[in-house]
């Protein structure tokens, strides 16, 4: 059964550094976004991405975020100067159209912490 | 604006009981309504999932939700519980269309006591 596959599992950076999350999104879906989920705290949406765009944001996804899709296969979430509070599990997930709706499929996420 | 709250953050049943995890739902448009499933150092599984179609949904594991206009409610059932069923579960709304972001409850843990 396809899946989406996300790299790395953990991530741990410092204060102020850059980080790249990747995500392979499942092969024939159109839509990607990516959710975050800080210990202890609800899973929050970031973005949204279709047809090579920006669909939607939330006011999380502030001007130190940024996405791509550099490939045709790969989808990643860039934060350019990390700060503490940016420690969370990030959840990347694509959607395609099943059974009169669409169902968004979730990967394992990536632990980043920040120090 | 749309929003979801789980009623309880932690439910506990014995094995072989029924489970009842609770969820209301708010929304300005006709939702979609969702239940993920959470297990430890896992991503999220779709449970199930409700889009004007029948009000009762079945989904996976024997899990089934009412959706109840009236009540703004879609509770989450099953019932007999399992020892594999202890996990995180979240309720879960989407206003409308393929882009449109998630809205998620802050979770129930479920506790399964043998």
């Amino acid at each position: 059964e396809p899946e989406v596959t996300q790299t790395p599992s953990h991530q741990v950076t410092q204060m102020g550094q850059e980080v790249i999350l990747r995500c392979v999104p499942i092969s024939n879906h159109l839509y990607f976004y990516w959710y975050r989920q800080i210990l202890g705290q609800k899973v929050e949406f970031l973005v949204s991405f279709y047809n090579n765009e920006i669909s939607e944001k939330s006011e999380i996804f502030d001007d130190q975020f940024s996405v791509e899709r550099p490939d045709g296969s790969n989808f990643t979430l860039k934060i350019r100067s990390t700060k503490l509070e940016d420690s969370a599990m990030y959840f990347c997930a694509s959607s395609g159209y099943t059974a009169h709706s669409y169902e968004q499929y979730f990967g394992p996420g990536t632990r980043l912490t920040v120090t | 604006a749309q929003s979801v709250t789980q009623l309880d953050s932690h439910v506990s049943v014995s094995e072989g009981t029924p489970v009842l995890l609770r969820c209301n739902y708010s929304s300005s448009y006709s939702p979609s309504l969702f239940w993920y499933v959470q297990h430890p150092n896992k991503g999220l599984q779709l449970l199930l999932k409700y889009t004007s179609a029948a009000t009762l949904v079945k989904g996976i594991n024997g899990f089934e939700a009412e959706f109840k206009k009236s009540e703004t409610s879609f509770h989450l059932t099953k019932p007999s519980a399992h020892m594999s069923d202890a996990a995180e579960y979240f309720c879960v709304v989407r206003r409308g269309g393929g882009a449109d972001g998630l809205t998620f409850g802050k979770g129930t843990h479920l506790i399964i006591q043998p």
